[in-house]
């Protein structure tokens, strides 16, 4: 089964403190992998999009890895700010079945001043 | 920068009732999806359309539901007798044609509440 895991659950860090968020998955045949953020009460709003064959994706403070032969991306914000504080989903995208993503369960960053 | 909006914003409905959750997706897109997240779980994809038909579709988005795209701006779902299980976030997404790996870009959601 096509699954897309995702730790921590959730995470409080101070602001201007670095973080590291994990996912795992096992969509298969992969095409690409895409971080999003979430702010209660929003829908998604794209922050990466990365294919097989690209391992590392910046955008502003946000910059997503990928290893696609251990199946294992990481997003990694830097200088983190009180509006970084929402849910960040990692989703994958079947090849062949570009249409369709397979969504993490996210994880709830919350920053604190 | 352009935006997908969706209305209403919040739909409350009598089981068995249909319901439509309208979306207006930004005007240059080709693909149109449509997702649910039930309260505390994942977002999952219900369907998704392209050249006035549906692309593909999930397990989930049976004969109750439906999609049309009634006047080239418009793109709805239709639940025709909704259940309490339909309780959910309703998000609307569409993308730009060309490589798969377009981003997409998401609507802000209908809650839709089944009584």
């Amino acid at each position: 089964k096509n699954q897309v895991e995702q730790s921590p659950q959730s995470l409080i860090i101070l602001e201007g403190k670095n973080c590291t968020l994990q996912c795992n998955y096992t969509v298969s045949p992969f095409s690409n992998l895409r971080w999003y953020k979430q702010d209660t009460g929003r829908g998604p709003v794209s922050l990466t999009i990365m294919t097989f064959s690209e391992n590392t994706k910046s955008n502003g403070r946000y910059t997503a890895t990928l290893d696609a032969d251990t199946k294992q991306s990481s997003l990694h914000i830097t200088a983190s700010q009180l509006s970084d504080s929402a849910s960040y989903i990692c989703v994958v995208s079947l090849s062949g079945s570009a249409r369709q993503l397979t969504f993490g369960s996210g994880t709830q960053l919350t920053v604190l001043p | 920068e352009p935006e997908v909006t969706q209305t209403p914003s919040h739909q409350v409905t009598q089981m068995g009732q249909e319901v439509i959750l309208r979306c207006v997706p930004i005007s240059n897109h080709l693909y149109f999806y449509w997702y649910r997240q039930i309260l505390g779980q994942k977002v999952e994809f219900l369907v998704s359309f392209y050249n006035n038909e549906i692309s593909e579709k999930s397990e989930i988005f049976d004969d109750q539901f439906s999609v049309e795209r009634p006047d080239g701006s418009n793109f709805t779902l239709k639940i025709r007798s909704t259940k309490l299980e339909d309780s959910a976030m309703y998000f609307c997404a569409s993308r730009l044609p060309g490589r798969e790996n377009q981003p997409q870009h998401f609507g802000d959601g209908t809650r839709l509440s089944i009584l």
